[in-house]
């Protein structure tokens, strides 16, 4: 099975900052990697797909980038809605599997 | 618009059985592989079963494998789960979510299971 670890597994920023949350995986996945937000309460939803193509409708400030087994999901400035949890999946190949997510916190 | 509602959940003794459904609207269901996907109180994303478009391929985590089944009525644009032999830690959130890589997500069905 393809681990994902994911880190930090929280941080607490301020509006405006830029935040970086990574991604790795155990084995090769190409570019077969999703970043996903959800705030509580709330089903996920995909922010990017292909590592790195922005969803329709997700503002330009987040960004993906990667291949192979490092991916990073950037957020240039950090708005209040942002703040929620941000998780990674892999669908490389079966179990899927996501990364242990990373809690976006007001600082 | 594009519409995934899950239902069936509720509260089951350990070692009981639950059938989750997933109702589809708004696409061609017949077109698109889907997924379950759990998450148990507090805690991350579980990815949980796997059925492509035609239900000829399925997969399941090794968590559930054996225990749970996933099936699909194309007719009915709907997606299923049976869950059998429920234990304490099959207790979560349960998602049915439509390829391509989990795009669309519906709300969820809490399933709890505890004596």
């Amino acid at each position: 099975d393809i681990q994902m670890t994911q880190s930090p597994s929280s941080l607490s920023a301020s509006v405006g900052d830029r935040v970086t949350i990574t991604c790795r995986a155990s084995q090769g996945i190409r570019n077969d990697l999703g970043w996903y937000q959800q705030k509580p309460g709330k089903a996920p939803k995909r922010l990017i797909y292909a590592a790195s193509i922005l969803q329709s409708g997700v503002p330009s400030r987040f960004s993906g980038s990667g291949s192979g087994t490092e991916f990073t999901l950037t957020l240039s400035s950090l708005q209040p809605e942002d703040f929620a949890t941000y998780y990674c999946l892999q669908h490389n190949s079966y179990p899927r599997t996501f990364g242990q997510g990373t809690k976006v916190e007001i600082k | 618009e594009v519409q995934l509602v899950e239902s069936g959940g509720g509260l089951v003794q350990p070692g009981g059985s639950l059938r989750l459904s997933c109702a589809a609207s708004g696409f061609t269901f017949n077109n698109y592989e889907m997924n379950w996907v759990r998450q148990a109180p507090g805690e991350g994303l579980e990815w949980v079963s796997y059925i492509s478009s035609s239900g000829s391929t399925i997969y399941y985590a090794d968590s559930v494998k054996g225990r749970f089944t996933i099936s699909r009525d194309n007719a009915k644009n709907s997606l299923y789960l049976q869950m059998n032999s429920l234990r304490a830690e099959d207790t979560a959130v349960y998602y049915c979510a439509r390829d391509p890589s989990l795009y669309v997500w519906g709300k969820g069905t809490t399933v709890t299971v505890s004596s």
